[in-house]
Order: C-alpha cells, then structure tokens, then sequence
C-alpha cells in the first residue's frame, strides 16, 4: 500500500495564500474523507482538517480542505510565520482497512 | 480535557518485542464512541499507521506489519497496548497513540532498537 501523494516541500510568504495537493486513489480518497494534520518538529500531529473540510475547535479559519475526485487540497491563507510546520493528508483506504497518509509536505514561512 | 500518555522502554535490542502502552484519562475506552490507534514515525520521516483496538478487543493491523504486532486492551485501567515483534533498526521511530480519527494524540515516545 502506498503513500498518498504529496509534494515535499512549499512555501510562501507571510500573508500569502499557499496551497497543499494530496492525491490518492479509488480506495481511499475516491470514497472516502480526507483528514490534515499539521505537525510542529518535536510535537505530535495536530488535527487540521476533518471530513474533507471541517474544522475542529480551536483551529483558524484561515486553513481550509477541499475535494475533488480522488484528490484533496488543503489551503492556508494569510500564511504566518507559526503555519512553518509538516502537513499531513490522510484518507481511509478500503484495500488497507485502515488509514492511508500521505508522505508529508514541510511548509516553509519565507 | 482527553490525555493520552505513551510509556514503555526506549531502547529495545534487536529480535526482541517492544513493548509500548497507551493511558488515556479524559475519556472511557469503554464508551465505544472511538477506536484507539497506534502510528509510529521513524526519525526524519512520515507517519505510518500500524493498527487500532476497538473497546470489545477488534482489531485492525496494517498488513505489512500484521504478522509482528498485536494489539491489546484493558478497559479496567483504560489502556490499550502494543507489542511488536523481532523488531531490527527499522523499528526504531516515535510511536505515538492517538483517539479515532485523530483529535487527541499522545506526546509520543523515541523507541530506538540497538544492541
């Protein structure tokens, strides 16, 4: 089973808006929802996302996901220097019977 | 307030079985309303999902490590475990257990296996 797909890095200045893709498949993505962690080095991941595009409590609404297909994309807008983290996709895959993640995207705050 | 709190050795030799458990205060196992996971994350790189428990003992394994691992649960002291088998280097990693989908995750522990 593999990863789903993320590029490794991206980057963006303070106040900008950048986007992270996460591309699966049929098992995973295709049917079923997509989840975003973000994880601070040294700390364990945080829920981001849920459910393709909610919220928890507590997380700004400055971070949205979305999707389409068998793909995801979780947007920051009005980057910070405190968003400079890991990012995680993850989706349930019918073939895994358990959660798939991507292989993480490193965002750097220029 | 949802805690969850790895412990367990954090050098195991290689062959052995590591051995980690999972605390959880703030919620009860026994409610059913979550599974309860375990996902480690070798040093440097990404997460990798290993297996989750349900309250009445269900499991699920990720296949490629299946035949190595076995999870377990004692809902009398709300904790559920992990034992991996004839671990080698590539075992070593940051296990961290996390509730459900992933709202509440422990702090993590740096399992190293070494002689």
């Amino acid at each position: 089973h593999s990863v789903l797909t993320q590029p490794p890095s991206a980057s963006g200045t303070p106040g900008q808006r950048v986007t992270i893709s996460c591309s699966g498949n049929s098992f995973n993505i295709g049917r079923n929802t997509v989840n975003w962690y973000q994880q601070v080095p040294g700390t364990a991941p945080k829920l981001l996302i849920y459910s393709n595009n909610r919220r928890p409590s507590g997380v700004p609404d400055r971070f949205s996901g979305s999707k389409s297909g068998t793909s995801a994309s979780l947007a920051i807008r009005g980057l910070r220097s405190e968003d400079e983290a890991d990012y995680y996709c993850a989706a349930w895959d019918d073939s895994l019977n358990g959660p798939l993640f991507g292989g993480g995207t490193k965002l750097t705050v220029l | 307030q949802v805690q969850l709190q790895e412990s367990g050795p954090g050098l195991v030799k290689p062959s052995q079985t590591l051995s980690l458990t999972c605390t959880v205060s703030g919620d009860s196992i026994s409610s059913g309303s979550y599974y309860w996971s375990w996902i480690r994350q070798p040093p440097g790189k990404g997460l990798e999902w290993i297996g989750f428990i349900y309250y009445n003992g269900s499991t699920y394994y990720n296949p490629s490590l299946k035949s190595r691992i076995n999870i377990s649960v004692d809902t009398a002291n709300n904790q559920f475990s992990l034992r991996l088998n004839s671990v080698t280097a590539a075992d070593t990693a940051i296990y961290y257990c996390f509730r459900g989908e992933g709202d509440y995750w422990g702090q993590g522990t740096l399992v190293t296996v070494s002689s």
